[in-house]
């Protein structure tokens, strides 16, 4: 599966919208993208995936560009409740092959 | 909204004990995961389970380690004789088994076993 690259760790205010990009430029034609978020002490939670343009739920929006090198997890108007880690996975389209996380992004929200 | 359980959420054991860490997966899912995490490093996959045998089992997972579902509800990870370097945090997922077209079937995390090895 392809290897993942985002920043290690990210700052924001309270309210602000935070973008998290992540590279995969090996992503093969199958893959999906998605995204898991990872509280102090607890499991990690899937929040978004998606195949290709933008994908939105009632979490997050997840952009991706045509030639899917690359996507960006699009965190609006974040609160203090959203400061965790942030994963990026490239998956197969089954999701039960296990999964290869990274070191994430660390994002901290400050008030 | 269905969850995956773990019990107990912290197990404190002496080094060269057997510990027993016990999962109840969703309801009708048909994979199932443990993965662990050492403190301040990054989630790492150890095996996969599925129609009552591992399916994949990654380096981590040596002869020390061993998987079980016992019953039609529990899935345990059993360390036969524990070492300082066990100590993390354990996570059983699972996973329906049931892809829809066009949508990814994720795996659902339980809260995690602290496992502290003394």
């Amino acid at each position: 599966l392809a290897k993942t690259t985002q920043p290690i760790s990210m700052d924001s205010y309270e309210g602000q919208e935070v973008n998290i990009t992540c590279s995969h430029n090996n992503i093969a034609t199958n893959d999906y993208i998605t995204w898991y978020q990872q509280f102090p002490s607890q499991g990690p939670r899937f929040i978004i995936q998606g195949y290709k343009t933008k994908v939105t739920n009632e979490v997050a929006s997840l952009f991706i560009p045509a030639d899917r090198k690359s996507s960006t997890l699009s965190l609006p108007r974040v609160s203090l409740s959203d400061t965790a880690v942030y994963y990026c996975l490239v998956v197969g389209p089954s999701g039960n092959t296990p999964l290869v996380f990274g070191k994430g992004t660390r994002l901290s929200v400050i008030a | 909204e269905p969850e995956v359980t773990q019990t107990p959420s912290h197990q404190v054991t002496q080094m060269g004990q057997e510990v027993i860490l016990r999962c109840v997966p969703i309801s009708n899912h048909l994979y199932f995961y443990w993965y662990r995490q050492i403190l301040g490093q990054k989630v790492e996959f150890l095996v996969s389970f599925y129609n009552n045998e591992i399916s994949e089992k990654s380096e981590i997972f040596d002869d020390q380690f061993s998987v079980e579902r016992p019953d039609g509800s529990n899935f345990t990870l059993k360390i036969r004789s524990t070492k300082l370097e066990d100590s993390a945090m354990y996570f059983c997922a699972s996973n329906s088994g049931r892809q829809e077209s066009g949508k990814y079937n994720e795996q659902f995390f339980g809260p995690g076993t602290r496992l502290t090895v003394l």
